[in-house]
């Protein structure tokens, strides 16, 4: 079965509303990383983040590996912010990412 | 410093052609990875090298699928006689020595292969 779930699967805001994505694991994983994608645009690193909480500007990510999950937090979206989230995560051999398929974020000013 | 190189950026075919992706890692970057990213769909893992040497290539059709990196530096991936499956953007990344195995990797922005 699919071992990265993320959800929503795509989302809607109005410029400066909050935004939480989820991102859960259905196994053990001793990595972690948010990627950020345009349409036709590569996969930006947003965050590495194995374990605990880390703050880049509006962006926040939480990650509980006891838990299996990890969230990305977007705090007063903008319309900049749209496009596709992706959560990884890496197993013992952190090189081989195991995605999921993605969070659509729309921003409508 | 200059990001992760791909060409070309679109390809279209008709089923049977073949069709060769190039990519340029960033400068000193060790490691490299070729994914196969489905539209609506996260990337998937093809196969990585370290240097010249593959690593791992288990996902990678062997059948039509061949990908090298003769010096250690640009990697070419190509498709033999395509199908329509195969339709999808196909993703270069690099890693630099000693982060593989964290999976912080750095991504290109992708060559888009349609099948008619």
């Amino acid at each position: 079965g699919q071992q990265v779930q993320q959800s929503p699967t795509s989302l809607v805001l109005q410029e400066g509303e909050n935004a939480e994505l989820q991102c859960n694991f259905s196994t053990s994983l001793n990595s972690m990383q948010w990627f950020y994608q345009r349409p036709g645009g590569s996969l930006i690193s947003v965050f590495y983040n194995p374990s605990g909480t880390k703050q880049s500007g509006r962006l926040t990510s939480t990650t509980v590996i006891k838990e299996r999950r990890s969230s990305l937090h977007i705090s007063s979206s903008q319309i900049t912010d749209s496009g596709t989230y992706l959560c990884a995560m890496g197993l013992n051999m952190g090189y081989k990412l195991t995605f999921g398929t993605g969070t659509s974020l729309l921003v409508d000013p | 410093e200059a990001g992760v190189t791909q060409s070309p950026r679109y390809a279209v075919l008709q089923e049977g052609q073949a069709v060769s992706f190039w990519c340029d890692p960033i400068s000193g970057h060790d490691t490299l990875y070729w994914y196969q990213q489905p539209r609506d769909q996260g990337p998937q893992l093809l196969v990585y090298f370290r240097d010249e040497a593959v690593i791992d290539n288990s996902q990678l059709p062997s059948d039509r699928f061949s990908a090298v990196r003769p010096k250690g530096t640009n990697s070419t991936l190509k498709i033999q006689s395509a199908k329509q499956g195969d339709t999808a953007t196909y993703l270069c990344a690099s890693s630099f020595p000693g982060t593989a195995n964290t999976g912080q990797l750095y991504f290109g922005e992708g060559s888009k292969l349609t099948v008619l």
